[in-house]
Parts: structure tokens; C-alpha cells; sequence
């Protein structure tokens, strides 16, 4: 079975600063994938960022990385130069392999930027 | 840009009527899923087509829920009889599974928000 753990319920972050938003992962499978979603308040899920098990390179769109650290099964996604606008919840989840099957969510992490 | 397009958006109904929510995925993709969302228990998968086959609904409660792909662009999730428990935000998304490495990104509807009173 797979678990995704989000320990930060919530977060307040000043404009501008990075922000780290925490996602430790268990799973007995040996190829898998971690992904990011993000879900404002008008509540669609939106698609941020994808961590294959077998890449090496840490993933990375725009602002968005994600620092995955395999040892240590954690998947913390990165916001740099945080905007107003990337106030929302932001979950973690995980799949076997590409997610052919489906996706693990965590709990999530309801991320605030202030002015 | 492709969405998923889900309805009814919202709907409220009385204990013990039936419901169904429907799903038209992206065309061209060839897995849908079912997702519930409520603050205690998160997102919760409970059901998922792949080339219209059912191949999982074991997240799905068998005695009144059901879900059904007639056709590759129709998905239904039809509740019958609704609880109040059944309250939540439920979502369809659907993703193209080419059997590689590479990432089957979902798309997510915008979900229907159901009340059951």
C-alpha cells in the first residue's frame, strides 16, 4: 500500500520568499511516481510538477521544483518568488510507476501568501 | 486548452433520492477516474475505467454507488439512495496510460459539490 504524509495543515508565507512545502512518501514499489497539484479556492485540481522514481535530475517547471531526496522518501515541492496567487492547497501524491492506476493523495497543505 | 467538463457543478438533494453525476473525459484519453473529496478523509479514489473496462471500484461503496462508462466520452457515477454522509466534492479526471515510464498526468474536472440534506 501506498501513504503520502503532508505535515504542515497550513503555512503563511510574505510575498516574494521561497516556500517549502513538505511530502515524505512510503511505498514497497520499486518504480513509482510523485506528483504535485494544486487547488485554489474556485477548487480545481491543477497539475504542478512530476517526479518519476528513476530520474535522477530533481524535476523543475517555471517556479516550481521538486527536491526529492529517494533515500530519505521525501518529495518537498518548492515555490520560488511566491505570489499572492499561489495562495491555494497544494497536495502530494504518488502512484506505481507513470499513474496509469491511479494517485495516492496526501492530506494537504493549505499554503497562504501575504502581502 | 482540453478540460474535463463535469456535471452538475452543484446539487443539493434529500436524503433517500438518486443521484448522478457525469463526466466527459479529454478526447483521446484513455483512463477515468472517479475521486471523492470530503475535509475528513481527503481525496479518495473510488473508481476507474481504462478503454471504458471497469478495473478498480474497490474505493466505491458496492450497495449504492455505481459507476458506468457507456461510451468514451460518458462516464456516470450514480449514487441511489443518497445519504447525508455521501456530501463531498466528486471528481473525474482522466489521463492517457501508454504503459511507459513516462508521467500519466491527470486532468481534473471542476468537480460536482453534492449535498445531501
Amino acid at each position: 500500500a501506498q501513504k503520502i504524509t503532508q505535515t504542515q495543515p497550513g503555512m503563511f508565507v510574505q510575498e516574494k520568499e521561497a516556500v517549502t512545502l513538505d511530502c515524505t512518501y512510503d511505498t514497497s514499489d520499486q518504480s513509482y511516481g510523485l506528483f504535485w497539484y494544486k487547488q485554489p479556492s474556485s477548487g480545481e485540481m491543477i497539475f504542478l510538477i512530476y517526479q518519476g522514481s528513476y530520474d535522477e535530475q530533481n524535476a523543475t517547471e517555471g517556479r516550481y521544483s521538486l527536491n526529492f531526496q529517494k533515500a530519505r522518501k521525501s518529495a518537498n515541492l518548492v515555490i520560488s518568488a511566491s505570489q499572492l496567487g499561489d495562495s491555494a492547497m497544494y497536495f502530494c501524491a504518488m502512484s506505481s510507476g507513470g499513474g496509469a492506476d491511479g494517485l495516492t493523495f496526501g492530506k494537504g497543505t493549505h499554503l497562504i501568501i501575504q502581502p | 486548452d482540453a478540460r474535463v467538463t463535469q456535471t452538475p457543478r452543484h446539487k443539493v438533494t434529500e436524503m433517500g433520492q438518486e443521484v448522478t453525476m457525469r463526466c466527459q473525459p479529454i478526447l483521446g484519453h484513455n483512463t477515468v477516474f472517479w475521486y471523492r473529496q470530503t475535509m475528513m478523509q481527503g481525496l479518495e479514489l473510488l473508481a476507474y475505467f481504462r478503454n471504458r473496462a471497469p478495473l478498480d471500484d474497490s474505493g466505491m461503496p458496492k450497495d449504492r454507488f455505481s459507476a458506468e462508462m457507456p461510451d468514451a466520452t460518458l462516464a456516470t457515477l450514480k449514487i441511489q439512495p443518497s445519504e447525508p454522509r455521501d456530501s463531498a466534492v466528486y471528481f473525474c479526471a482522466s489521463g492517457l496510460a501508454t504503459g511507459g515510464l513516462g508521467a500519466n498526468v491527470l486532468t481534473f474536472g471542476a468537480g460536482s459539490r453534492l449535498t445531501v440534506l
